[in-house]
């Protein structure tokens, strides 16, 4: 099983539409969650951090389950620069340092 | 508001050379970190350092690699002799210090391309 696994995309949806992303880890002792977005060629940039069961700001929303090991992110009413991929990240259990990255899920909003 | 700078933004270099990769982490962070993306790959972590030493690196990180941080600013990256397998992009993140923070920002990267 990979150490974080998420949707393989692409996403294709209209703009305004609700799209979510779904991404499960394998070290149950992970306590630290991100979700990244990165544009072509870019560096990936900070989206939110989910600590304890969830997150929300404004049109985004990150809900952890523990039990389950799975994160999500909501995005309401999607706009044109939503467009990204989207990386969902966890601290090492392991350790304080590393990153363990997912392969991301590219969204494409449509007008 | 802060920002990890890299330089140069592209550098092409030939097999077997060596090149130094730098970063200027944002100034109150005390956490550093070298990551890398082959084209079109997931993000990889190489190494973390923090007070001066190594506190942990992958297995892509191996003697070819070595990481410096020659100053109070800049923390470089060297790779001693290049191999075409090398080409990526290569991200300095840094983080600050306290427990319960560990958000890492990025700075812009710096392709390299070894021919």
């Amino acid at each position: 099983r990979k150490e974080v696994e998420q949707d393989p995309g692409p996403f294709n949806v209209p703009e305004g539409a609700t799209v979510a992303f779904n991404c499960t880890y394998s070290n149950s002792a992970s306590q630290s969650f991100f979700w990244y977005r990165q544009d072509c060629r870019k560096e990936p940039k900070l989206l939110m951090s989910v600590y304890s069961s969830g997150n929300e700001d404004g049109r985004f929303t990150a809900q952890l389950n523990r039990a389950s090991q799975y994160i999500s992110l909501l995005i309401r009413d999607s706009k044109l620069s939503d467009s990204a991929t989207y990386l969902c990240v966890v601290l090492s259990g392991n350790s304080n340092y590393q990153l363990i990255w997912g392969a991301g899920t590219k969204l494409i909003i449509k007008p | 508001e802060p920002e990890v700078t890299q330089t140069p933004s592209h550098q092409v270099t030939q097999m077997g050379q060596e090149v130094i990769l730098r970063c200027v982490p944002i100034s109150n962070h005390l956490y550093f970190y070298w990551y890398r993306q082959i084209l079109g790959q997931k993000v990889e972590f190489l190494v973390s350092f923090y007070n001066n030493e190594i506190s942990e690196k992958s297995e892509i990180f191996d003697d070819q690699f070595s990481v410096e941080r020659p100053d109070g600013s800049n923390f470089t990256l060297k790779i001693r002799s290049t191999k075409l397998e090398d080409s990526a992009m290569y991200f300095c993140a840094s983080r600050k210090p306290g427990q319960g923070t560990y958000e890492q920002y990025f700075g812009p990267g710096t392709r390299l391309t070894v021919t």
